[in-house]
């Protein structure tokens, strides 16, 4: 459970606000991964890091930047969001990339956009 | 493409009966398959996983599942359902065969709600 950790557990923000989501992981794990949870919706991955380099970015708009300084962090910066970006927003690591790992997920942060 | 099928959006059992969660899947190559479970207000917890082997898989608190090829299938499954279970399950899919980089992307069902009565 405390494997992965993430901050703030909860967030509302107005469309004009900059706030930032943070992980970590304390699993000595290569790869980090956001996911968005919409209610009704399937996860959705929306970005995978590897080594610090970004390895995948699934078509998410720009005002999401994410940004991993060292294996352990993950930050997801936000700006001008929209109403419709309100959604449990998960933190996720593994091993590294391969296809046989496991991904291990904090927590999440629940993000309310007015 | 891949793709996760969760047929019912809510299963409710009584305690101690034995309970199933559906799950089927499509990939174009052979699958890696994962069950994960959501507590209200939780992240996701792994559960079990089918990379290869042995068709029924054991896992975390007593769940279980079997890998059907011919089926498309990954049903989890466990034989006297606690109260405690009541939570959300996600079934996931990964593409064994798929070509480019080494990762692969996971996809994930919609979720089931389990609910179990005392």
């Amino acid at each position: 459970e405390t494997g992965v950790t993430q901050t703030p557990r909860h967030l509302v923000m107005g469309m004009t606000n900059k706030k930032s989501l943070k992980c970590e992981q304390h699993l000595g794990h290569n790869a980090m991964y956001w996911y968005k949870q919409s209610a009704k919706k399937p996860l959705e991955l929306m970005f995978v890091y590897s080594l610090e380099e970004r390895v995948e970015n699934n078509s998410v708009p720009s005002r999401f930047s994410p940004e991993c300084p060292n294996s352990s962090h993950l930050f997801l910066h936000l700006h001008t969001l929209q109403p419709e970006d309100s959604a449990l927003y998960l933190c996720a690591s593994s091993q590294d990339r391969s296809r046989t790992d496991t991904q291990y997920f904090g927590p999440g942060t629940r993000l309310t956009v007015l | 493409a891949q793709s996760v099928a969760q047929p019912e959006d809510q299963v409710n059992v009584a305690e101690g009966n034995p309970l199933t969660v559906k799950c089927t899947y499509s990939v174009s190559g052979n699958p890696y398959l994962f069950w994960y479970v959501q507590y209200p207000n939780r992240g996701l917890q792994f559960l079990l996983k089918y990379i290869t082997g042995d068709n029924l898989v054991k896992g975390s608190y007593g769940f279980e599942a079997e890998f059907n090829k011919s089926q498309t299938s990954f049903h989890l499954k466990k034989p006297s359902a606690l109260v405690s279970d009541s939570a959300l399950y996600f079934c996931a899919v990964r593409d064994r065969d798929a070509g480019g980089t080494s990762y692969g992307k996971l996809t994930f069902g919609q979720g089931t709600i389990l609910t179990v009565h005392p």
